[in-house]
């Protein structure tokens, strides 16, 4: 079935650092790929998207670029904030989909993410 | 727009008493998700609607889990009878074109169960 892999954390970083989080996925077709953020007390939150293979999204200063060859869509962000404190989660939703489990989303377990001032 | 609403944002009850959770979606959208949210899990879909229709219930984890959806701006979550397992986030999300369109959430409702 279709799965999503990402570091669970927490992932520490000082203000105006470099971020990486990493996401591979599994799929069984052609999927759509998601980050979604979580804000503390809040619900998820979409980031950015990308729907076929090199296509990259971008939102808030975070891109992501949708790699087919090593399946792959890691998020990353030149200069960090503390108000980018939160959750991360990397989606997908797979057009090939077939069979287990509803078909939706499919999130990671979530990257919890802390920015030290 | 205010925003996917859901009630309560916290529930503390009973093991093998009646829960329900209630969603209203953000007018327009013709889709309506129910998450669930574990530690253990992460986030797990249990169902979706399309205009008022359960499309796909097979997350629904077992017959005490119940939803429906008798309006377009209304759906409720069931569980009866509830259990200890049963603690988590749940959340409800809509979307206007589907699960791939941009799903935004409720803030969500912390059920706990003693």
């Amino acid at each position: 079935g279709d799965s999503v892999t990402q570091m669970e954390g927490p992932v520490t970083l000082s203000e105006e650092a470099f971020l990486t989080i990493n996401c591979t996925y599994t799929a069984t077709g052609y999927p759509s790929l998601f980050w979604y953020v979580q804000y503390p007390g809040e619900g998820l939150q979409l980031l950015l998207k990308a729907t076929k293979a090199d296509d990259k999204g971008s939102n808030k200063g975070f891109e992501a670029t949708y790699r087919k060859e090593t399946t792959s869509f890691h998020l990353e962000k030149g200069s960090v904030q503390v108000s980018d404190s939160a959750v991360y989660f990397c989606a997908l939703r797979d057009f090939g989909y077939s069979g287990g489990g509803a078909d939706g989303l499919t999130f990671g377990k979530g990257t919890h993410l802390i920015i030290q001032p | 727009d205010a925003g996917v609403i859901q009630s309560p944002r916290h529930e503390v009850t009973e093991m093998g008493q009646e829960v329900t959770l209630r969603c209203k979606p953000i007018s327009g959208h013709d889709y309506l998700f129910w998450y669930r949210q574990t530690m253990m899990r992460g986030l797990e879909l249990l169902i979706y609607f399309n205009n008022n229709v359960p499309i796909d219930d097979s997350g629904m984890p077992e017959d005490r889990f119940s939803a429906k959806m008798p309006n377009a701006s209304f759906s409720t979550l069931k569980i009866q009878p509830s259990e200890p397992r049963d603690s988590a986030v749940y959340f409800c999300a809509s979307s206007f074109e589907g699960p791939e369109d941009t799903q935004y959430f409720g803030p969500g409702t912390r059920l706990t169960v003693l």
